[in-house]
């Protein structure tokens, strides 16, 4: 079984500040992956940033990157100079090649002007 | 390439009734996953087909069934609908184990049971 905790329910930041959202994970198999999907208002989810558990280095997209600290488990998102279009939700996910993904229950962002 | 497309966008049904929801995947890809979302409950999964063979299976009574055609296009069914099945249905489709590649999403299906 996998479980994700987003203990961040909602979060705010200025525009064009740094912004971190958290998320801790659990799950007893040995090969999975890490996921940051964004969900922005009414519109559809997209991936964000993936990492792979077997790899040490930090995934990073542009002004997105990830702080993964696999024997704390725990897998935060970085946005460095926060835009508007960064409002949306974003959620945290743990998949496995087994076939299913386990989301938590989301962060609000809203980047302010 | 064209993306993830459910259909339909809305959908607005009466207690008791069944309801079916369209997806097609990605072009190439195989797997097809399901999930529910509401505000309290977050993203639930529903079940995830592959090369029509349901792979896995989420905690929904029987009234959610799917299906998978040899297209990859996959259809989900909820019959007997309670108020509480009010909810957007997103299709994700990968190319392989969501572990992988991770998710493409379509757009969901809003259906509001009154």
């Amino acid at each position: 079984a996998q479980t994700v905790t987003q203990s961040q329910p909602e979060m705010s930041v200025q525009e064009a500040e740094t912004v971190t959202l958290s998320c801790t994970y659990d799950t007893s198999e040995n090969n999975y992956y890490l996921f940051w999907y964004k969900q922005p208002p009414s519109r559809q989810m997209i991936l964000v940033i993936r990492q792979e558990a077997y790899k040490q280095q930090n995934a990073t997209e542009n002004r997105f990157s990830v702080n993964f600290q696999k024997a704390a488990k725990s897998f935060s998102l970085k946005i460095s100079d926060s835009q508007l279009g960064d409002t949306a939700m974003y959620f945290c996910a743990v998949g496995t090649n087994a076939g299913k993904s386990t989301f938590g229950d989301g962060t609000t962002l809203t980047v302010k002007p | 390439k064209a993306g993830v497309t459910q259909t339909p966008r809305y959908l607005i049904k009466t207690r008791g009734q069944q309801v079916t929801l369209s997806c097609s995947p990605i072009s190439g890809h195989r797997s097809v996953s399901w999930y529910q979302q509401t505000p309290g409950q977050g993203l639930q999964f529903l079940f995830e087909y592959f090369s029509e063979t349901q792979r896995n299976k989420g905690n929904f009574p029987g009234r959610f069934s799917g299906r998978q055609f040899s297209n990859s296009r996959s259809e989900m069914n909820v019959s007997t609908l309670e108020l509480g099945d009010s909810a957007l249905y997103l299709c994700a489709s990968s190319l392989g184990g969501t572990g992988q590649y991770g998710y493409t999403f379509g757009s969901g299906t809003r259906l509001t049971v009154v």
